[in-house]
Formats: structure tokens, sequence, C-alpha cells
């Protein structure tokens, strides 16, 4: 799976949007870009994941660059339980398990 | 909403017991995986299963054993626990075919072997 690289921490005002980077540049076209996230003490959530449009839920938005590089989670209104560990993860769809990598990812802290 | 339900959240274990962490999904997913995490190392994959009574190696499978007799159950096994099996294990599934298959974890289970 291709190698993702995000900043180590960002900051984000409770109510504002939170966009969250993740560059992929070695993404090949059969990768997806997942996004999970990770509070303290917890198992890792799923929040969203495209191939090459943008896509929303309930949870967020995920906006992919049209050379597929990069991309951008964002959080609409973010609130303190918004704070935890992201991680942008590109992976085969129907690959093996043990191809899930998460990095380092990004703590995002938000302030009230 | 998928749920994956690991059945202790917090266990303290003595070196050389046997310990049993439970998983059951509620979504008829195919895939199940028993990951660990530890700082600095990320998740590390154990064991994962693609269907009932079927299981195959992930990573670091050495010390460790499974069981799928049923296909929401997975079960992980120390055989005899050790105190570099401190860890905060994950339990995970995904669905097996081909629409993103996305994969949902547990919430983990936090076992100190002392």
């Amino acid at each position: 799976d291709a190698k993702t690289t995000q900043p180590t921490s960002m900051d984000c005002a409770e109510g504002r949007a939170a966009n969250l980077p993740c560059n992929h540049s070695t993404i090949s076209g059969n990768e997806y870009v997942y996004w999970y996230r990770q509070i303290h003490s917890q198992g890792p959530q799923y929040i969203i994941h495209g191939l090459k449009n943008n896509e929303t839920n309930e949870m967020a938005s995920l906006i992919i660059t049209e050379d597929r590089k990069s991309s951008t989670l964002i959080l609409p209104h973010a609130t303190l339980r918004d704070t935890a560990v992201y991680y942008c993860i590109v992976r085969v769809v129907g690959g093996s398990a043990r191809q899930l990598t998460f990095g380092s990812g990004t703590q995002l802290t938000v302030l009230p | 909403d998928v749920k994956v339900t690991q059945s202790s959240r917090y266990l303290v274990k003595r070196t050389g017991e046997k310990v049993f962490l439970e998983c059951v999904q509620d979504m008829d997913h195919e895939n199940m995986f028993w990951y660990r995490q530890d700082p600095g190392l990320g998740l590390r994959l154990i064991y994962f299963s693609y269907d009932v009574k079927m299981k195959e190696k992930g990573d670091i499978p050495e010390g460790y054993s499974v069981s799928r007799e049923k296909k929401e159950r997975f079960s992980l096994i120390l055989e005899s626990a050790s105190t570099n099996q401190t860890s905060m294990y994950l339990c995970a599934s995904s669905s097996g075919d081909n629409s993103g298959n996305t994969i949902y974890f547990g919430e983990g289970s936090w076992l100190t072997v002392v």
C-alpha cells in the first residue's frame, strides 16, 4: 500500500471546520483513501473512504484532488469530542488485512 | 451501525496463565481480525479469518492462537501469557465483497500480564 504523510498535530476552535490534509503521492489506481480516528484508549473508528470522487457522510467530507496525490478530511463543525488522532490510509480494496497500515496520524485538538 | 464487541476492556493476568479474548460482530461479516497496538509500533496483525473454521497467520502470530467456530465470533487465545504480551488488543471485521470492505474495529481490550 502507498505511504501517507500527515502533519503531526493541528488545533481547531470548537464550532469551526477542521481540515486535515494527507499526502499520498505514490497512490495507485486501485487504492482507496480511508480515514479513521482513534480517541485515547479506544479502538480506531471508521470515518469515510473514497476512490476519486469527493465523498460526504454524516461525520465528515473527503476531498480528493484530481491527481489523487492528496486528500483533505473536513469535519464541518468540530466539537470537543472530535479531539483524537486521525489516520489517513490508502489500501487496495479486497486486499489482505495485513495491508492495513496505520502511520503516525494527526493529533487534532479541538479547543473551547 | 456495525458493532464489533470485545468481551473485556481491561484484564490483568499472571505470567503463564491461559487468556481468552472474545470478539463478536453483528454484521454477518466474513472476515475477522485480531491486532495488537503498542506505542511506536502501530497496529500489528496477529491472525485473521476469512470464514468459519478458517484462519491465517498475520505478522506476529507467535504465542497466540485463534478460534472461529461461528461466523460472528472470533477468539484470541494466549496459551501461556508473558509480560511482553501486555498490550491493547483490537478485534476487527469486514465484509468479504468488494464494496470498499471497510474494516471496523472494536473498542479494544487492555491486557496487562504481571
